[in-house]
C-alpha cells in the first residue's frame, strides 16, 4: 500500500518555464511533508518542506502547496534552470518523532534547452 | 562539518552470501534511517535507529537487520542475499529534536549492492 504516490515518473519542461511536480498522499495522519532533489550517483538532499497547519511555503524559486482536503501537495520551480534536472521526490510523515519519514518513487524532472 | 559517510561506495555479492554496510552519520546527529532505493519502486524505508534502539521499522524481510552504536554510527546488514536484493542503500541521520517538524534527513551518496 502505498502511502505516498508521485503518479508522473517523468516531466519535461522548457528552460525558464514553470516546472510543477505533483504527489498525492492516503494517510490523513500526515501532517508534514518534504521535497528532496537527487543527483544520479548522489544521494538526495533537502529542498523545502511544509508542515499542514501552513498551505504554501516559499523559498527563492521553489514553492511548496499543500492542499490538504484534496490530500495533494505540488512543488512549482519558477523558473526552470537546467540544474534543476533530477529526480524529485515527496516525502511525508505523521510529525510525531517515532513516525517514519515515507517516500514517493520519485519524478525525473527533464529541463530542455 | 563532514557529510554522512557509506562505505564501501559499491558492492559485488553472490547469491547467498550476507553483506554488512556501514554509515557514519553527522556528528551530533542521533538518528540515523536506512533506506532501499530501486528503479521501480523509489526509496523504500528499512529501519531508523535512535540512542542505539530500533525506533522504526518498515516492510522487509527478517533477512535485513541493522544496529547503532554507542558513537551513533549504524550498520545493515542483509543474510542470505537474493538476486532481487540488488539496490542502492541509502543511510540518512538527522538531529532529532524530538518532533518531526522541520526534522530534515541528510543522506550519504550511498552503497550500490550488486547481487550476482
Amino acid at each position: 500500500d502505498q502511502q505516498v504516490k508521485q503518479n508522473s515518473p517523468s516531466l519535461s519542461v522548457q528552460e525558464g518555464r514553470i516546472s510543477i511536480l505533483n504527489c498525492d498522499y492516503t494517510n490523513s495522519m500526515f501532517d508534514y511533508f518534504l521535497w528532496y532533489k537527487k543527483y544520479p550517483a548522489e544521494g538526495p538532499t533537502f529542498l523545502i518542506s511544509i508542515s499542514s497547519i501552513k498551505d504554501k511555503n516559499e523559498d527563492g524559486r521553489f514553492t511548496v502547496f499543500l492542499n490538504k482536503s484534496a490530500k495533494h501537495l505540488s512543488l512549482h520551480i519558477v523558473p526552470s534552470q537546467p540544474g534543476d534536472s533530477a529526480v524529485y521526490f515527496c516525502a511525508a510523515s505523521a510529525g510525531d518523532r517515532d513516525d517514519k519519514i515515507i517516500f514517493g518513487k520519485g519524478t525525473r524532472l527533464h529541463i530542455l534547452p | 562539518k563532514a557529510g554522512v559517510t557509506q562505505t564501501p561506495r559499491y558492492l559485488i555479492k553472490t547469491r547467498g552470501q550476507q553483506v554488512t554496510l556501514s554509515c557514519s552519520p553527522i556528528s551530533g546527529h542521533r538518528s540515523v534511517s536506512w533506506y532501499q532505493q530501486t528503479p521501480g519502486q523509489g526509496l523504500q524505508f528499512l529501519f531508523e535507529y535512535f540512542s542505539e534502539t530500533q525506533r522504526n521499522k518498515g516492510n522487509f524481510p527478517g533477512r535485513f537487520s541493522g544496529r547503532q552504536f554507542s558513537n551513533s554510527r549504524s550498520e545493515m546488514n542483509v543474510s542470505t542475499l537474493e538476486l532481487g536484493d540488488s539496490a542502492l542503500y541509502l543511510c540518512a541521520s538527522s538531529l532529532d529534536l524530538g518532533y518531526r517538524y522541520n526534522e530534515k534527513l541528510f543522506f550519504g551518496s550511498g552503497t550500490q549492492l550488486s547481487v550476482l
